[in-house]
């Protein structure tokens, strides 16, 4: 079985801070992915960044980067740079390779960005 | 815009009722996924479908069924629609079975009065 915790409901951040969204995962695979997902006020799941269990480095993708500390079992993603457009909600999530391959989902933080 | 589609947007119905959801996912995935997103429950993964056939089920009510069709787009079916069925159903598509990435679609917000 996999588990994700995201134990941080709301967030604030200033307009061009950084901002970490914390995420903790659980899972019995030795080979799995992590995602986060953008979810905006219209509804739509936006892919963000993508990590594979295996992956030595941590990935980045413009802005986003995810902090994996796989020891850990942490997957934290960082927003450099805050724009009011990242006001929304983050979903963490991961899959396995081998068995199911669907995601499953942490309970999201809602970001907000102030002016 | 992911290049999944999914109809209707928005549905209102009754309880008791049966509604089809029908997902449309980019040219050449093979695989469809759908996820329920409710207040209670968060994001659940209910069933996907590769190239025709079932191949996993998470959270799926009896009540609800799904098929994947020859040109590969897909309907999930909800009966005896209760109040707690509201929620933003998504389909997500991917190419492979293991493939990484999952595109989601813009959702069907259901509500039911």
């Amino acid at each position: 079985a996999q588990k994700i915790t995201q134990t941080q409901p709301g967030m604030f951040v200033q307009e061009k801070e950084a901002v970490t969204l914390d995420c903790t995962y659980d899972t019995s695979d030795q080979s799995y992915g992590l995602f986060w997902y953008k979810q905006p006020s219209s509804g739509e799941m936006i892919f963000l960044i993508y990590q594979g269990s295996y992956d030595e480095q941590n990935a980045t993708e413009g802005r986003y980067s995810l902090n994996f500390q796989k020891a850990r079992k942490s997957a934290n993603l960082v927003i450099s740079a805050s724009q009011l457009g990242d006001s929304a909600m983050y979903f963490c999530a991961m899959r396995g390779y081998t068995g199911r391959r669907a995601l499953t989902f942490g309970s999201g933080t809602r970001l907000q960005v102030q002016p | 815009d992911s290049g999944v589609t999914q109809t209707p947007k928005h549905l209102i119905t009754a309880t008791g009722q049966r509604v089809t959801l029908r997902c449309s996912p980019r040219s050449g995935d093979l695989s469809v996924y759908w996820y329920q997103q409710s207040l209670d429950q968060g994001l659940q993964f209910l069933i996907q479908y590769y190239n025709g056939e079932e191949r996993a089920k998470g959270n799926i009510l009896e009540r609800f069924s799904a098929q994947q069709f020859p040109d590969l787009h897909s309907e999930l079916n909800l009966s005896s629609l209760e109040l707690g069925d509201s929620a933003l159903y998504f389909c997500a598509s991917t190419e492979g079975d293991s493939s990484y990435e999952q595109y989601f679609g813009p959702g069907t917000r259901l509500t039911v009065t």
